[in-house]
């Protein structure tokens, strides 16, 4: 069966501090990433997605990257963060399977980041 | 342009009545794909159930049931017989095929409690 894991599970990081939120996804292969942001009692914001290694659209022009070394592995990063940088950051996988589209997409237990 | 509004932001109810949580959806699309969404006080979304636009056969499982009518362009959620476990955030999603077809938009959501 299919697993994903996100860590950290929560983060405090001084605003100006980098950072790097580490996914990877476990028995599937090609698999399409996601990152998504959620505010505060707020839906999901689409951050980036990927179809393949080294493939990666940004969906939000803001200070976070991400990139795809590894087939499974999805990182977002940040040279300096922001305040408004806080939130609840989940990373997801959808099979390759229909298309972007109709694929639904399981998610990770998510990392709870302050910006402080 | 995409867009889902679920307008029930919070639901009250007391366990063992049934409650129907509404998400309407704008697309100028044929082909999309709707999900509905659990995410539970833990925070990690799950996955509940994924719809095309050229299937409208409402569906149960369980003690959930969907309804799908692109007439109102609506796809409500219903759960019978709610349980405290039931209590979490759901959230309505919607995936075109023919425009940026890897944006997944997520409606607000609606928080539910169910009260023992």
């Amino acid at each position: 069966s299919q697993t994903i894991h996100q860590w950290p599970a929560t983060l405090v990081q001084p605003v100006g501090s980098p950072l790097s939120l580490e996914c990877t996804v476990e028995g599937t292969s090609n698999p399409n990433l996601y990152w998504y942001r959620q505010a505060a009692g707020r839906g999901l914001q689409l951050l980036f997605y990927s179809v393949g290694i080294g493939q990666i659209s940004s969906e939000v022009p803001q200070n976070l990257s991400a990139s795809r070394p590894q087939d499974r592995q999805f990182i977002l990063s940040s040279k300096k963060l922001l305040l408004s940088d806080s939130g609840f950051y989940l990373c997801a996988w959808s099979a390759t399977r229909g298309g972007l589209a109709g694929s639904e997409q399981y998610f990770g237990p998510g990392t709870r980041l302050t910006v402080t | 342009a995409q867009k889902v509004t679920q307008a029930q932001t919070e639901i009250s109810v007391v366990e063992k009545e049934d409650v129907t949580l509404d998400c309407v959806y704008e697309t100028r699309d044929t082909t999309y794909y709707l999900f509905w969404y659990k995410q539970p006080p833990s925070g990690e979304l799950v996955f509940l159930i994924r719809r095309n636009s050229f299937d409208e056969q409402n569906e149960i499982s369980g003690r959930y049931s969907w309804n799908f009518q692109k007439s109102t362009s609506s796809f409500n959620f219903t759960i019978t017989a709610s349980q405290v476990v039931d209590s979490a955030v759901y959230f309505c999603a919607l995936s075109e095929a023919e425009t940026g077809g890897f944006k997944t938009i997520f409606g607000a959501g609606t928080r539910l409690f169910v009260k023992a």
